[in-house]
Parts: C-alpha cells; sequence; structure tokens
C-alpha cells in the first residue's frame, strides 16, 4: 500500500518568514495529493490540493508544487502569520475519476510561528 | 461550501456498552463516507470507506464487527464502537468525499469526535 513520509516533524519559523514542507509517497499510481491543518481539538481541514496532472498550484500565500518522477510534492507558506500555527498533514491517494480511495497521511508537522 | 457535522462531539461512556456516532455531509451529497482513527499526537489512520447501500470496506487489522458502519444515506453514516473497552479511546473522524466536475474528489472532515471509555 501507499507510504507518505513527512518532514520536518516540527518547524519554527519567525512571523513574515516562509515556511516549507516537504512529503514522499511511495506508491507511482496516487494522483491525489492534499493538504490539511489541524488545530487542537479538531478536525483537519482543508487547505490546498494538487492532482498529477499539473505541478503547481496557488493560494494567496499558500502554494503547493509536486514532481511525480522523483514522487514528492510540498507546501510552502509565506509570509506567515501566526494564526498558521498548527499541525500539517499531507495525504496520498488514487482518484479514478468514479470515486476517490481513502487517504494515507504523513506524520505531520508542527509549525510554530514565532512573533 | 463543503461542511461536515459530526455528533457527538465528545463521548465518556463505561467499558462494555456500545457508542453510536454520527457523520452528515450537511450542503452536499457524498459519493464516499470515510472513517479515521486518531491517537494523541500521532496521524490519522483510514479505518473504512463507506458507500451509500453498501457493506463498508475496512482496512486490515479494523475488527468489522466491532467497529460497525451503516451508511443510510448519501449524507449520512454512522459508526458503532461496540463493546468499547479503555484502548478504543480516541479522536474518531469522519470524512466525505466531495465530487467536483472536471476535477475529482474532494475530502472534507468532520470535527471529531472524542471518545473516552472508562
Amino acid at each position: 500500500g501507499e507510504n507518505v513520509e513527512q518532514h520536518p516533524s516540527t518547524l519554527s519559523v519567525q512571523e513574515g518568514d516562509s515556511a516549507v514542507i516537504k512529503c514522499t509517497y511511495s506508491d507511482s499510481a496516487s494522483n491525489y495529493f492534499p493538504w490539511y491543518k489541524q488545530e487542537l481539538g479538531k478536525g483537519p481541514q482543508l487547505i490546498i490540493d494538487i492532482r498529477s496532472n499539473v505541478g503547481e498550484k496557488k493560494d494567496q500565500r499558500i502554494a503547493v508544487t509536486l514532481n511525480k518522477t522523483a514522487k514528492h510534492f510540498s507546501l510552502h507558506i509565506t509570509e506567515t502569520q501566526p494564526e498558521d500555527s498548527a499541525v500539517y498533514f499531507c495525504a496520498a491517494s488514487w482518484d479514478s475519476g468514479g470515486g476517490a480511495d481513502g487517504l494515507t497521511f504523513g506524520k505531520g508537522t508542527h509549525l510554530i510561528i514565532q512573533p | 461550501g463543503a461542511v461536515v457535522s459530526q455528533h457527538p462531539s465528545w463521548v465518556i461512556c463505561k467499558s462494555g456498552t456500545s457508542v453510536k456516532i454520527e457523520c452528515r455531509s450537511l450542503d452536499f451529497q457524498a459519493t464516499t463516507m470515510f472513517w479515521y482513527r486518531q491517537f494523541p499526537k500521532q496521524s490519522l489512520m483510514l479505518m473504512a470507506t463507506s458507500n451509500e447501500g453498501s457493506k463498508a470496506t475496512y482496512e486490515q487489522g479494523v475488527e468489522k464487527d466491532k467497529f460497525l458502519i451503516n451508511h443510510a444515506s448519501l449524507t449520512l453514516s454512522t459508526l458503532t464502537v461496540t463493546s468499547a473497552h479503555p484502548e478504543d479511546s480516541s479522536f474518531y473522524i469522519c470524512s466525505a468525499s466531495r465530487p467536483w466536475v472536471g476535477s475529482g474528489d474532494t475530502q472534507y472532515f468532520g470535527p471529531g469526535t472524542r471518545l473516552t471509555v472508562l
């Protein structure tokens, strides 16, 4: 089955700086890669996702890049703010077009924004 | 929007009792619903995949007789933890898969249910 590795486990950055979180996946059949933000005691919130037919996607301060050949994808957050502090999870799955499989998650990155 | 609700948000029960958790997609019909489990400071682990009107598919190592899943409609799935024991204490989170035309399915998560078994 799929295996997703995520690094780093903890990331501390100064407010206003950029943060980068990296993930690798093992199953070349995976074609859907979402990123979720989880605050303590809450469910994961989708922040951005990318499908294998594109290499990069951006939404305001958040961007995701995908390298299918190397089987890795990254989350980039620019101009970090205190409210960005949370645990971020990457995930991978296969979407046939007629329905998606369950997600395989990375272990998570605790992002700390220092004021 | 894509809102998923769960009820209850937290529950405490005695060992040996059963607990039912509801998952609803409020503003869309879900092609599929999923149930995940998350232990403290750990990642989410997929337990089962649920489609309306059919039997759930369980991941390896998940006891189907212990974690009963019923998917009554395109907006409601329930997870019943039967004969709960302290080791079943965890954060249970459901997700609902929303199809987007020309794109694909996107999973939206509920707020989770904290189960504590005494």
